[in-house]
């Protein structure tokens, strides 16, 4: 099956930092969402982007589809951007779309 | 829009004992997923529902495990005979098809001990 794969695994960093994550996978996809996982364990929604940029506030991704990778930019951090970052795909030609999540991305902003 | 709902939020069990979640979708969703993550793990796909058709099933859907929508609205999670490795954090997703696009939203789980 598909294989989804985040960088850094861990990441650290003062409050107004910048950072990327990174998310690749191994086959083409239909859809691929960035979630962000809050300490409650909510899944919350940042972006729809199989492929494309797109941008909401402080937050951007990237899908290169063809390369198969999606990057996530967070700009100025701030310490509720702490929590656990995944992406999931859904494998182009799959008979459902269920979500393939990657390994995920666990952030901890410092005040 | 109210957003996925699932009840209860927390369950303690023990061992040998039967559990049942509940899942509400967003009303207008005709899709919903079941997903379960243990710690440390991203989530992991169980099954899945066209209105009250159930069309997909993972193999980490054992014969303990049944799940329905029976008007294909809210879903229903069964696990009978609970064991301690089925603690984890159950969650439920619903989405709907459009325009070739489908974005999955997620409740805010069900989280199970099995003592």
């Amino acid at each position: 099956g598909i294989q989804v794969e985040q960088s850094p695994p861990d990441l650290i960093l003062q409050e107004g930092a910048n950072s990327t994550l990174r998310c690749n996978f191994s086959d083409s996809v239909n859809n691929l969402q960035w979630f962000h996982q809050n300490p409650w364990g909510q899944l919350i929604n940042l972006f729809y982007i199989p492929s494309g940029t797109k941008q909401n506030g402080r937050l951007s991704a990237t899908t290169v589809a063809t390369e198969r990778y999606s990057l996530l930019y967070i700009s100025s951090s701030q310490t509720t951007d702490s929590g656990v970052y995944f992406c999931a795909v859904t494998h182009y030609g799959g008979a459902t779309n269920k979500l393939i999540f990657g390994t995920g991305t666990l952030l901890a902003v410092q005040p | 829009d109210t957003g996925v709902s699932q009840n209860p939020r927390h369950k303690i069990t023990k061992r040998g004992q039967n559990v049942t979640f509940r899942c509400d979708p967003i009303s207008e969703h005709n899709r919903l997923y079941w997903y379960r993550q243990t710690l440390g793990q991203g989530p992991e796909f169980l099954t899945y529902f066209q209105n009250e058709a159930q069309l997909e099933k993972s193999r980490l859907l054992s014969d303990r495990f049944s799940a329905e929508r029976p008007k294909g609205s809210f879903s229903t999670l069964e696990i009978q005979r609970t064991e301690q490795g089925d603690s984890a954090m159950y969650l439920c997703a619903s989405s709907s098809w459009g325009q070739g696009q489908e974005t999955q939203y997620f409740g805010p789980g069900t989280r199970l001990l099995v003592l």
